[in-house]
């Protein structure tokens, strides 16, 4: 059965204190591998997309990364303002009209 | 303006009443999707529609149903309303991006759906 788990569920932490959230998936093929950014009450708001192993992406203290097993959300330096939930999802090869969301890791960033 | 637009923005209504989510689109894409999210399970899709003649039913669609009125619009229904339908329900766009690419979605700002 196709899967994604994301951990922590939760992280907390001090403003410049740098760290990486995980994204595992099990899918048979993958097509595409998916960072959003959710705030509470509020719709997801993309982030990357990331095709193949050994990618990379960045935006501003943002950097993705992708294995053939998982996916990292580094996360440099952060300020208060990164505080959000931020969700992985996939796409499967066999199957690219659905997303498969993974449940996310709320990120609280302190001052 | 924003791309994705969601109508209305909360609701709080009774068990077995009729309730009607709406979806617009300023993005030109093709593809439009229903998701509801709970506490502790993510997003799940609902409904999906990739042209305005294609319709198709996600992994939670009963109770629910759907209407693509045009390219940029897509309403979810749900015929008679009943408490454990309270959730977010947020509906996203896609447009094929080409070949060996995925399809990158982007949503709308929610709908607050309280059933009493």
């Amino acid at each position: 059965e196709d899967q994604v788990t994301q951990s922590p569920e939760a992280l907390r932490l001090q403003e410049g204190e740098s760290s990486s959230l995980n994204c595992s998936y099990t899918v048979s093929g993958l097509r595409g591998l998916f960072w959003y950014r959710q705030d509470p009450g509020k719709g997801p708001e993309f982030l990357f997309t990331l095709y193949s192993a050994g990618e990379e992406k960045e935006k501003e203290r943002l950097k993705a990364t992708l294995t053939k097993k998982e996916s990292f959300l580094h996360i440099t330096a952060p300020k208060p303002e990164d505080s959000a939930t931020y969700l992985c999802a996939v796409q499967a090869a066999y199957n690219t009209d659905k997303l498969i969301f993974g449940t996310g890791t709320r990120l609280q960033v302190f001052p | 303006d924003a791309d994705v637009t969601q109508t209305p923005r909360n609701r709080i209504t009774k068990t077995g009443k009729r309730i009607m989510l709406e979806c617009s689109q300023t993005k030109g894409h093709d593809r439009m999707y229903w998701y509801r999210q709970d506490p502790g399970l993510g997003l799940r899709l609902i409904y999906y529609s990739f042209d305005v003649k294609d319709i198709n039913k996600g992994e939670i669609s009963d109770g629910y149903s759907v209407s693509r009125q045009a390219q940029a619009k897509f309403s979810l229904s749900l015929e008679s309303a009943i408490p454990n339908q309270t959730a977010l329900y947020f509906c996203a766009t896609s447009d094929r991006s080409g070949q060996g690419a995925g399809d990158t979605q982007y949503f709308g700002p929610g709908t607050r759906l309280t059933v009493l």
